[in-house]
């Protein structure tokens, strides 16, 4: 059972650059969440997605801003990349309606 | 002040310990609170969820919720140098529809030979 899985694992980008970043979740896995994990802190919550629509949304500007797919999958863009932007991402699925969460291996951002 | 507060460490002990991690926190309305492992580099693995208070164990891992206290801890027995990580600990409130985690820093813990 293939879990959560992120693309692409490092990433390089230059000061207001766009980026994409994406994600599968677990096998049967319906709701998607992204979270940023700066160099010594926990996760920080951007949003969640369930049904394709954002149903969540933690306290990050509008450069955030993503998609789900029918077939659950999930991409986060940001724009105006600034360095501050450098971080881990962390994709993590769940079931509709249930706590219990599951994270990928992350996708680190490096904004030069 | 921060929801959940959690020592950032490092502790170092040594193999074979008995090992204490702990967060607080000030939201009543936390129900779910759950414990990852983050090696270094990686993403957080789920190591244990608990709903309310009270205690669950699992292998030499053991979860305890006091809610009257707002606070949680995890302890880890016969501790062993592959536990060597960040302990992450993770809280949500009940109801559907605000299921975000809200994590607290993370300890990390070092077990040496």
């Amino acid at each position: 059972d293939a879990g959560v899985t992120q693309s692409p694992t490092h990433l390089i980008k230059t000061r207001g650059q766009q980026v994409t970043l994406r994600c599968s979740p677990k096998s049967g896995h319906d709701t998607v969440s992204w979270y940023q994990q700066a160099l010594g802190q926990g996760p920080q919550f951007i949003f969640q997605y369930y049904e394709e629509e954002e149903r969540q949304r933690g306290n990050f500007p509008d450069r955030f801003s993503g998609h789900q797919f029918p077939n659950y999958s999930s991409e986060l863009n940001v724009n105006a990349l600034l360095l501050g932007d450098s971080a881990l991402y962390l994709c993590a699925s769940s079931l509709a309606g249930q706590v219990i969460t599951f994270f990928g291996q992350g996708t680190r951002l490096t904004v030069v | 002040q921060k929801e959940v507060e959690q020592d950032p460490g490092p502790l170092s002990v040594p193999e074979g310990a008995i090992v204490s991690l702990n967060c607080t926190y000030s939201n009543s309305a936390f129900q779910y609170f759950m414990w990852y492992r983050q090696y270094s580099r990686k993403g957080p693995e789920l190591l244990m969820y608990t709903y309310s208070s009270g205690n669950k164990e699992d292998g030499r891992f053991t979860a305890q919720v006091d809610k009257s206290s707002k606070y949680i801890s995890l302890f880890i027995r016969d501790s062993q140098p592959s536990d060597s990580a960040t302990y992450l600990c993770a809280m949500s409130p009940v109801s559907v529809g605000t299921d975000k985690l809200i994590f607290g820093t993370g300890t990390r813990l070092q077990v040496f030979p």
